[in-house]
């Protein structure tokens, strides 16, 4: 079984400020996937990333695969209360395209 | 127009009992997924389907049985609801799977199953 593991596990922000979550193997993935589930909601995809070391930008939220494929972090600049929600990272390897999730990190941005 | 539905919403029942899930997605899509969310937010897949066929069942307890009748639906049935099978449940669509990268899931909004 391929663990992801992301840290923090919960984290209570301003509203302005940046932060960065991360989501770690000690295994390689083919691809990583992160998404955004909303209170109530199913989780919505943001961003797939396939090759180590690529960068993503979208709008204020950047994502990192690391070189290795073995990591990834979601940086979010000037955090606003919309950015609130569960933040899970789903990796995929060895031929499967069934995506294993890490646990999430939970942001809460407050007004 | 909802791309992923599931009824019920929210679901209370007793032990013992026999429930069921329905989804249903307008994305033309071929693959279809349940997952289990546990209290701790914790996503796990329990089936997948392409094409009205079972394609993956993770370890669960055959309580569980997904009935697909068409690639625009898929079901689950769980048969003598236990205590420890109180969670959100997931269906998710996507196209057809098979690559080396996965496509985009489309969730639905999840049934919050509670069983007393």
């Amino acid at each position: 079984t391929q663990l992801l593991e992301q840290s923090p596990q919960f984290l209570s922000i301003q509203e302005g400020e940046n932060l960065t979550v991360y989501c770690n193997s000690s295994s390689v993935f083919s691809s990583l996937q992160w998404y955004r589930q909303e209170p109530g909601e199913g989780p919505v995809l943001l961003v797939t990333v396939v090759t180590g070391g690529e960068v993503k930008k979208l709008k204020r939220l950047t994502f990192q695969f690391g070189d290795a494929r073995k990591d990834s972090s979601l940086h979010i600049t000037a955090a606003q209360p919309g950015d609130t929600g569960l933040y899970l990272c789903a990796g995929a390897s060895g031929g499967s395209y069934i995506p294993t999730f890490g646990r999430g990190t939970s942001l809460i941005v407050h007004p | 127009d909802t791309a992923v539905s599931q009824t019920p919403k929210y679901l209370v029942t007793q032990m013992g009992n026999d429930k069921s899930i329905k989804c249903e997605q307008n994305l033309g899509h071929d693959t279809m997924y349940w997952y289990k969310q546990d209290s701790k937010k914790f996503l796990k897949i329990m089936f997948s389907y392409n094409n009205k066929e079972l394609i993956i069942n993770e370890t669960v307890p055959n309580r569980f049985s997904p009935k697909s009748p068409d690639k625009a639906h898929l079901n689950l049935h769980i048969n003598s609801l236990e205590l420890g099978d109180s969670a959100v449940y997931f269906c998710a669509s996507s196209q057809l799977a098979g690559g080396a990268v996965p496509y985009e899931q489309y969730f639905g909004p999840g049934t919050r199953l509670t069983v007393t």
